[in-house]
């Protein structure tokens, strides 16, 4: 069947330096992938996505490129900031539209 | 700015008292999802209306029930709220469904309490 899987939190980081919050996922055909986050009690915002192997999604510094020979979506940031601090969620769209969701990464950024 | 809004973002209710969520979208989209998000959970999906059409996922309690009057509105009844049931409840968007590109955009949810 479709799942994600995320590297557990949460993953601490202190100010500017280097994020990657790991993505796999098992699907059968070819999702789409995207990134969400999700700031305390909020809902959850699109960061970025891709919809075909090899393409890169990029938004406000974070970039993900999705990788069908690993079967990975691996998230990463050159430099992250305090206001990053947030949970990252990681899902695919299977063929009927439905997401699957991976279990979130909460990232901590200290100044 | 187009957008997803849910009201209100913070609701509390009496154990077996039933309660409406509410969930308003500017964006024209078909689709309308409502997720159940318990703490430090991924989102759980419990519903979904393209246009009219309701699809209830197999494992949603009969407890949870929606309405879509129009394309703008969709709510969310809980019958009889338990105190299982408090969590955070996320309304989606999409302008597609059965597309494996469909994305959805999210209300900043409504934080349900049951006593």
């Amino acid at each position: 069947g479709n799942s994600v899987t995320q590297m557990e939190g949460p993953v601490t980081l202190s100010e500017e330096a280097f994020l990657t919050i790991n993505c796999t996922y098992t699907a059968t055909g070819y999702p789409s992938l995207f990134w969400y986050v999700q700031y305390p009690g909020e809902g959850l915002q699109l960061l970025l996505k891709a919809t075909k192997a090899d393409d890169k999604g990029s938004n406000k510094g974070f970039e993900a490129t999705y990788r069908k020979e690993t079967t990975s979506f691996h998230l990463e940031k050159g430099s992250v900031q305090v206001s990053d601090s947030a949970v990252y969620f990681c899902a695919l769209t299977t063929s009927d539209g439905k997401y699957i969701f991976g279990t979130g990464t909460r990232l901590k950024v200290l100044a | 700015d187009a957008m997803v809004i849910q009201n209100p973002r913070y609701q509390v209710t009496q154990f077996g008292k039933p309660v409406t969520l509410s969930c308003s979208q500017t964006l024209n989209h078909n689709v309308m999802y409502w997720y159940q998000q318990k703490s430090s959970q991924a989102p759980k999906l419990l519903f979904h209306y393209y246009d009219k059409d309701f699809n209830n996922e197999a494992d949603t309690p009969d407890n949870f029930q929606s309405r879509r009057p129009n394309t703008s509105f969709c709510f969310l009844d809980i019958r009889s709220p338990g105190l299982g049931d408090a969590a955070m409840y996320l309304c989606a968007t999409s302008s597609q469904t059965g597309v494996v590109r469909a994305t959805q955009y999210f209300g900043p949810g409504t934080r349900l309490l049951v006593l």
